[in-house]
């Protein structure tokens, strides 16, 4: 299986803050990587799909890049409503793996 | 806007068979992809298997081929069977929707299946 690893495991940022993340995948992944959010109770959203393109509907402050292995999730102006747990997630091989998550706390 | 509905027993016991259904509102297109995903309380995400329109299948080794996905189009459903369970298998359940193979774009709001005697 595809091992994805994220870090930190978790991150206290204030409004305003430009905050990112990264994910690290066991092996090559091509450009088959996307970043979900999660907030408690709910089911997650998909924000970017391949490594770097904006699900419809999602705001331009949040972003992603990389290739191979290593990927990283950037918001560039955090907002009340983004504290939440993100979860990186590889397709290129089955079984399709996530990360553990980072959650991203209000300091 | 397709959305989705987890259907299913809340409890289900020791080496029984969990079985769910998701209802799609709007059409099961040919192209699509449909998924199962799960997440134990207090864990993480894992990939359960998906299921294209025309009945293809591809699940999580992990679970030993005690998954068993299908489709009916005419009732816009896809279901999830997963035998022998144990409390490992204790988790919300849910489904969804990818335009690709693996990007989830739309998600049931998840439904808690917890296996105990």
């Amino acid at each position: 299986d595809v091992q994805m690893t994220q870090s930190p495991s978790s991150l206290s940022a204030s409004v305003g803050d430009r905050v990112t993340f990264t994910c690290q995948a066991s092996q090559p992944i091509s450009n088959f990587l996307n970043w979900y959010q999660q907030k408690p109770g709910k089911a997650p959203k998909l924000l970017i799909y391949d490594v770097s393109n904006l699900e419809a509907g999602v705001p331009p402050r949040f972003s992603g890049r990389g290739s191979g292995t290593d990927f990283s999730f950037t918001i560039s102006s955090l907002q009340p409503e983004d504290f939440a747990t993100y979860y990186c997630q590889q397709y290129d091989a089955v079984p399709y793996t996530f990360g553990q998550g980072t959650r991203l706390e209000i300091k | 806007q397709v959305q989705l509905q987890e259907s299913g027993p809340g409890l289900v016991k020791p080496s029984e068979i969990l079985s769910l259904t998701c209802t799609v509102s709007g059409s099961i297109r040919s192209g699509d992809y449909w998924g199962w995903i799960r997440q134990p309380p207090g864990k993480g995400l894992e990939w359960i298997g998906s299921i294209y329109h025309s009945g293809n299948t591809y699940d999580n080794p992990s679970l030993k081929s005690r998954v068993t996905m299908s489709v009916d189009a005419v009732k816009n459903v896809f279901s999830l069977q997963l035998r022998s369970v144990t409390a490992a298998d204790t988790a919300v359940y849910y489904c969804a929707k990818s335009p690709t193979t693996g990007a989830f774009d739309v998600w049931g709001q998840g439904t808690m299946v917890r296996v105990s005697s």
